[in-house]
């Protein structure tokens, strides 16, 4: 079975710093789609970003940024110039790349709480 | 405005009582979810249906049932045999087919059973 660990339960960053949210995962499958959602205080799930195992090339959304290690199983968030609306929990997820069945299952990690401190 | 809704936002139930769940969605998906989180705990599935009248069981199911008689709606009911059945609960819905097919959120729905 699929595990996604999110070892940081907290972080906390000054407005305007970098902070990176870790995340590793342990699958057998070698095709596979990775996740961060944020979940502000309104408790509402919204996509960051998204990546494809099976591109080398890391993904990026404004200020969003991950780093993909496929062979080390690690998947962390880079939030530069972080703002005060940035502050939420955030989750890392695994999806299976196999479509059908229960392969569009999300795993997901516990979550990391996210401060920003003006 | 195409979205996930979901009613109510605060539930309140006596012990030993069903209630049910409610998520509807207009973006035309085929696959609705539902998802229930704990304090501390990330999201665990509970069913999921990926074309109407047929659903499958997740990771935690038991206390639980679902329908999908509409594409776009996907009720949830906590029976009385959920032994825990104080939480957050979210609904999603995503395409089907190859690709990194994200799933979108409802706002959510909290239980509390006392």
């Amino acid at each position: 079975a699929q595990t996604v660990t999110q070892s940081q339960p907290e972080m906390s960053v000054q407005e305007a710093e970098t902070v990176t949210l870790s995340c590793t995962y342990d699958t057998s499958e070698s095709d596979y789609y990775l996740f961060w959602y944020k979940q502000p205080p309104s408790r509402q799930m919204i996509l960051v970003i998204r990546q494809e195992a099976y591109k080398q090339q890391n993904a990026t959304e404004n200020r969003f940024s991950v780093n993909f290690q496929k062979a080390a199983k690690s998947f962390s968030l880079k939030i530069s110039d972080s703002q005060l609306g940035d502050a939420a929990m955030y989750f890392c997820a695994y999806r299976r790349a196999n479509s059908g069945g229960s392969n569009y299952k999300l795993t997901f990690g516990k979550g990391t709480l996210l401060t920003v401190n003006p | 405005d195409g979205g996930i809704t979901q009613s109510p936002k605060y539930l309140f139930r006596k012990e030993g009582q069903n209630v049910t769940l409610s998520c509807e969605q207009n973006l035309n998906h085929d696959a609705m979810y539902w998802y229930r989180q704990d304090p501390g705990q990330g999201l665990r599935l509970i069913y999921y249906s990926q074309i109407v009248n047929d659903f499958q069981k997740g990771d935690i199911a038991e206390g639980y049932s679902v329908s999908r008689e509409k594409k776009e709606s996907f009720p949830l009911t906590v029976t009385s045999a959920q032994k825990n059945p104080t939480a957050f609960y979210l609904c999603a819905s995503s395409v089907l087919g190859t690709g990194g097919r994200e799933q979108y959120f409802g706002p959510g729905t909290r239980l509390t059973v006392t």
